[in-house]
């Protein structure tokens, strides 16, 4: 199992530039969740989905949308970039169901935006 | 959601015993204890999760008291491959809202 994996690793944008960060899991895990993560911070959490076609906000979801088409996939799109969207991205998935709250974080995507 | 309370720093040297103190005086007759590790550059990694008294795995023990206000996780015998950022979460497994909150951690540094 490839387990999270998150694409791309970093990324370079201006002011006002749109983009998605993708991630997939194939663990076929009812739950994802999106993360920011500021420097020397702890993570916010943005947006979540508790299974296809159902999302719900966290935190700090302004600036953000989120989607969930398949279990396997939950795309964060930034709509217009602006400076203080400069973080790290982090994706995280777990099962629902059972007794653990543990959830198997991605590498992360380093964002900045100019 | 609970929220959570830890100190923002420790230090400790390698081969002593470390106990991290989280404080959750909201949390709901649902919510259940986890701790998180994270290492720079990572996305976090699960070490243990608990509802009460005390939980050991081959990485850390959590324990629990009766009133479940607080936490404590405790490291055995740490290494400076310890030193790293660890968070305490509370959150209702049972609950389809599945929503995880972190806080600000602890900075864990271990010193030889």
């Amino acid at each position: 199992n490839a387990g999270v994996t998150q694409t791309p690793k970093f990324q370079v944008l201006k002011t006002g530039q749109s983009m998605t960060l993708q991630c997939a899991q194939d663990m076929n895990h009812e739950y994802m969740s999106w993360y920011r993560q500021d420097p020397g911070m702890g993570l916010r959490l943005i947006h979540y989905s508790v299974g296809a076609g159902i999302t719900d906000q966290g935190e700090v979801p302004n600036g953000y949308n989120v989607s969930r088409s398949t279990t396997e996939d939950f795309p964060l799109r930034l709509l217009s970039a602006a400076p203080s969207q400069t973080s790290v991205y982090f994706c995280a998935s777990r099962i629902l169901a059972g007794m653990a709250n543990e959830q198997f974080f991605g590498p992360g995507t380093r964002l900045t935006v100019l | 959601l609970a929220k959570t309370t830890q100190p923002i720093s420790m230090d400790s040297y390698e081969g002593q015993e470390v106990n991290i103190t989280c404080s959750h005086n909201n949390i709901a007759t649902n919510d259940y204890i986890t701790w998180y590790q994270q290492f720079p550059s990572q996305g976090p990694r699960f070490i243990i999760q608990g509802y009460k008294t005390k939980v050991t795995n081959e990485v850390a023990s959590l324990f629990i008291p009766a009133d479940r206000k607080s936490s404590t996780l405790s490291l055995p015998r740490v290494s400076l491959s310890d030193t790293a950022v660890y968070y305490c979460l509370v959150g209702g497994l049972s609950s389809n809202t599945g929503k995880l909150i972190f806080g600000q951690g602890t900075t864990l540094q271990v010193k030889p």
